[in-house]
């Protein structure tokens, strides 16, 4: 089952706003990995984070590997109509082998 | 650079029918993967190849099969389709298997079973 908690599941935002969502876990990861998918298109890699505390910018993105390891968080920053689409966290446990993945936040713009 | 592709895209079925999906990637990954995504219950695998000539289940692999081909190519058989089947099926590709590294998606296989 779902060993990631992503939130929020959906939000409404006015063009130019800032967005965050983050993903949480009782887990501990080494990796986290950060997808955007657009309608009827596979997930695009936006971000990925490696070490805890690590902070990576792409763009108007910014992801965070929590320092605790159990948790992650994306901004963007000044949003636009293209932003909308499905953002999804994932992560490789610290024990396993398989990607887990969050349920997605749809993101749906105010223009 | 065309990344991970597969085929078909769009695809019709009845009950009881079979048939492969096909996946490909160019990235001389090492490792590739099938995931299927149905709605509110986010990406999840059905089985993977961490290398050429090794193939495993993931965690929903019941009513499918798989190969992999060559380094390149990873396929998806669903031999008696059933509609609980009725989904949208990614391949992936990473360089490197578990433990770390970026897993590189498709754009997708759009299966509806009648």
């Amino acid at each position: 089952g779902q060993q990631l908690n992503q939130s929020p599941q959906s939000m409404f935002i006015q063009e130019g706003e800032d967005v965050s969502m983050n993903c949480t876990s009782s887990s501990i990861f080494n990796t986290w990995l950060w997808y955007k998918q657009d309608p009827g298109e596979g997930p695009v890699l936006l971000i990925a984070l490696y070490k805890a505390g690590e902070l990576t910018s792409n763009g108007r993105l910014t992801a965070q590997f929590g320092i605790t390891r159990k948790d992650s968080f994306l901004n963007i920053s000044a949003s636009i109509p293209s932003d909308v689409g499905i953002y999804f966290c994932a992560g490789h446990l610290e024990y396993g082998n398989k990607l887990v993945f969050g349920a997605g936040t749809i993101l749906r713009v105010k223009s | 650079n065309a990344g991970v592709t597969q085929t078909p895209k769009f695809q019709v079925l009845k009950t009881g029918q079979s048939m492969t999906l096909q996946c490909a990637q160019d990235m001389n990954h090492n490792s590739m993967y099938w995931y299927r995504q149905d709605p509110g219950m986010g990406l999840r695998l059905i089985y993977y190849s961490a290398s050429e000539g090794t193939t495993d289940k993931g965690e929903v692999p019941n009513g499918y099969n798989v190969s992999r081909l060559n380094k390149r190519e990873f396929s998806l058989r669903l031999e008696s389709a059933a509609p609980s089947q009725t989904s949208v099926y990614f391949c992936a590709s990473s360089e490197f298997g578990w433990g770390g590294g970026e897993q590189y998606f498709g754009p997708g296989t759009r299966l509806t079973v009648t």
